[in-house]
């Protein structure tokens, strides 16, 4: 089975731009999370959909959103780019919808720079 | 969410073994316990999990103290792809699959 794939890897904005990530989770899996890692705060949860449907959020401001598609691939979208938004972006899909028990299947990120 | 706390970073011998401790005391009778490490460069890759019993599998062991405020990751034998952040998480099934991370362990491998 192929692992979650992300796409880009590398992205390099200036401030004031918008931006879109790509996650495609495992096949199979409904669930899709995404995370923001930087050094300062480590890793941060972003927000979960299932079914396109929002079910869980962080505290991030409204800039950050995302959306899931049908086939289950998601994107997220960050406007007004801030130099703080530099960082790790990573998506991870599991098969459920509950948490608990279940494990997530994280991607290898979307290392995007903001100038 | 509840919190863990975690050693900021340890040493091992290559080939020895190595406890990683997590305290988490405020934990809910409905949280799991989660290890993830992220190795260099990567995302965040499962480990281990478990809610009352111990548990092992093939990459470590997880030892669930009777009360639950604390646990223990060993690696049973370090190598050195085991240089990694460990992190130690409380996932409530409530909170859907939302991972709160804290600092976790960096673990230096000496060859």
């Amino acid at each position: 089975k192929a692992g979650v794939t992300q796409t880009p890897r590398y992205l390099i904005k200036t401030r004031g731009q918008q931006v879109t990530l790509s996650c495609s989770p495992i096949s199979g899996h409904r669930s899709v999370s995404w995370y923001q890692q930087t050094p300062g705060q480590g890793l941060q949860f972003l927000f979960e959909y299932f079914s396109e449907t929002q079910r869980n959020k962080g505290n991030f401001p409204g800039r950050f959103s995302g959306r899931q598609f049908s086939n289950s691939r998601s994107e997220m979208n960050v406007s007004t780019l801030e130099l703080g938004d530099s960082a790790l972006y990573l998506c991870a899909s599991s098969s459920k919808t509950s948490g608990g028990e279940e494990t997530q299947y994280f991607g290898p990120g979307t290392r995007l720079l903001v100038l | 969410d509840a919190k863990t706390t975690q050693p900021n970073s340890m040493e091992s011998n290559e080939e020895e073994p190595v406890h990683l401790p997590c305290n988490h005391s405020t934990i809910s009778g409905t949280d799991y316990i989660h290890w993830y490490r992220q190795l260099p460069s990567q995302g965040p890759e499962y480990v281990i999990h478990g809610l009352t019993s111990n548990v092992n599998n093939r990459m470590a062991s997880l030892a669930i103290a009777e009360d639950r405020k604390s646990s223990t990751l060993i690696l049973h034998r370090a190598t050195l792809r085991d240089a990694a952040v460990y992190y130690c998480i409380l996932n409530d099934k409530a909170a859907g699959n939302k991972l709160t991370f804290g600092g976790g362990t960096r673990v230096l491998v000496k060859p």
